[in-house]
């Protein structure tokens, strides 16, 4: 069956850490996946989207990394802090090339320690 | 953020109601999508919209409708509204499906 999994237990880390979060799917071949922040009581904002044939992506101090071959997508805040903490969702295309309709992983909930 | 609002933000209504909730946007995006969000599920579609009149099933679409007669407008309804239906639904837009997705602030909808 298909899944896209992210790690269900909150992420604990202490401020000036890098905070690394996991996407694993199973049974997806996505063109592109993207991440999301979701603060409680509000919609997910978007991060970064990286395709099938980037490797990594960079946005200030966020890092995605796509490894289509282990079917992992990696998501890094280097220098972390406080106003980093929330819920962070991975999520694939699920479809041919841009017309694929969005899957979203359950969520995985950091929280940074001053 | 994005010209997304949603309507209305908080609801209680009773096993068997019509419930009909709204999103509007401002930015003329041509995709809009509703989903739903509840503990242990994470976010699943429901119905989106690729234009005016343009609609289709998402993952989780049984027990909704949608209409949508203009770009800025999506409606999602539920015809007999049902107490597995109470979850946090959320609006999206985007300009294209490849594209990033911008949220409403959701509304939290309870059946009792």
């Amino acid at each position: 069956s298909q899944k896209i999994e992210q790690n269900s237990e909150a992420l604990n880390i202490q401020e000036g850490k890098t905070a690394t979060l996991t996407c694993n799917y199973t049974n997806y071949s996505p063109a592109y996946l993207q991440w999301y922040r979701q603060d409680p009581g509000r919609g997910p904002v978007f991060l970064l989207l990286i395709r099938e044939n980037e490797k990594e992506k960079r946005k200030e101090r966020l890092k995605v990394t796509f490894d289509t071959t282990l079917k992992q997508s990696l998501f890094h805040i280097t220098a972390s802090q406080p106003a980093d903490s929330a819920t962070y969702l991975c999520a694939l295309a699920h479809g041919s090339g841009n017309t694929g309709k969005l899957i979203f992983g359950q969520g995985t909930t950091l929280q940074v320690k001053p | 953020d994005a010209g997304i609002t949603q309507s209305p933000r908080h609801k209680v209504t009773e096993t068997g109601t019509p419930v009909t909730l709204r999103c509007h946007q401002t930015e003329n995006h041509r995709y809009m999508y509703w989903y739903r969000q509840d503990p242990g599920h994470g976010l699943r579609l429901i119905h989106y919209s690729y234009g005016v009149k343009d609609t289709d099933k998402g993952e989780v679409s049984d027990g909704y409708s949608v209409s949508r007669s203009k770009t800025e407008d999506f409606l999602l309804t539920l015809e007999s509204a049902t107490s597995s239906q109470t979850s946090v639904y959320f609006c999206a837009i985007s300009e294209s499906m490849g594209n990033e997705q911008f949220f409403g602030p959701g509304t939290r909808l309870t059946v009792l």
